[in-house]
């Protein structure tokens, strides 16, 4: 079975500052899938970045990048130049490829940009 | 709008009644999934269907709990006799095949 692991259940930031939240997960399977989401308060997710496990270089979108350590199992979201709307509860999570595609979550972390 | 529609939005309900949830999928993905999120937590997987095939359901899917997908459209969950430990938010997702999932906004159930 995964489980994935995040261990800040809250954090804050100022706003255009960086901040960088954590996940750690558990495996024996080589071909997967890992991904942030975002959880607004009006609860819709959305998905931040997704990285491939077979790539090596990191993934970015915009303000947001991750640093996948594959052999420490650790999946971190950086979120750079912090905007009021990313507050938001923030997921990580993990996707077995081709055995379903359901996503296993971490247990989320509260992400709060002051002004 | 073309996202994860899900209906209704929120439902109270007396402990023992039955209650039953829609989810409208994107239409031309071929994946649903149903999660379960209760306060706090990250979402949890029930099922998944690809087309109209129930194709895997979680051990926290209990005999009170079934979900339809007729003719591979729309998804119905349904929760019989409900009980106090039902209460939650009900996340319907859907996808094309090993592509990401796009959410609902969910359906937040309180069993009083």
């Amino acid at each position: 079975a995964q489980t994935v692991t995040q261990s800040q259940p809250e954090m804050s930031v100022q706003e255009a500052e960086t901040v960088t939240l954590s996940c750690t997960y558990d495996t024996s399977e080589s071909n997967y899938y890992l991904f942030w989401y975002k959880q607004p308060p009006s609860r819709q997710m959305i998905l931040v970045i997704r990285q491939e496990a077979y790539k090596q270089q990191n993934a970015t979108e915009n303000r947001f990048s991750v640093n996948f350590q594959k052999a420490a199992k650790s999946f971190s979201l950086k979120i750079s130049d912090s905007q009021l709307g990313d507050t938001a509860m923030y997921f990580c999570a993990f996707m077995i490829l081709n055995a379903g595609n359901m996503l296993t979550f971490g247990g989320g972390t509260r992400l709060m940009v002051k002004p | 709008d073309t996202g994860v529609s899900q209906d209704p939005r929120h439902k109270i309900t007396k402990r023992g009644q039955n209650v039953t949830f829609r989810c409208d999928p994107i239409s031309e993905h071929n994946r649903l999934y149903w999660y379960r999120q209760t306060l706090g937590q990250g979402p949890e997987f029930l099922t998944y269907f690809q087309n109209e095939a129930q194709l895997e359901k979680s051990r926290l899917l209990s005999d009170r709990f079934s979900a339809e997908r007729p003719k591979g459209s729309f998804s119905t969950l349904e929760i019989q006799r409900t009980e106090q430990g039902d209460s939650a938010m009900y996340l319907c997702a859907s996808s094309l095949s090993n592509a990401e999932a796009f959410f609902g906004q969910g359906t937040r159930l309180t069993v009083v």
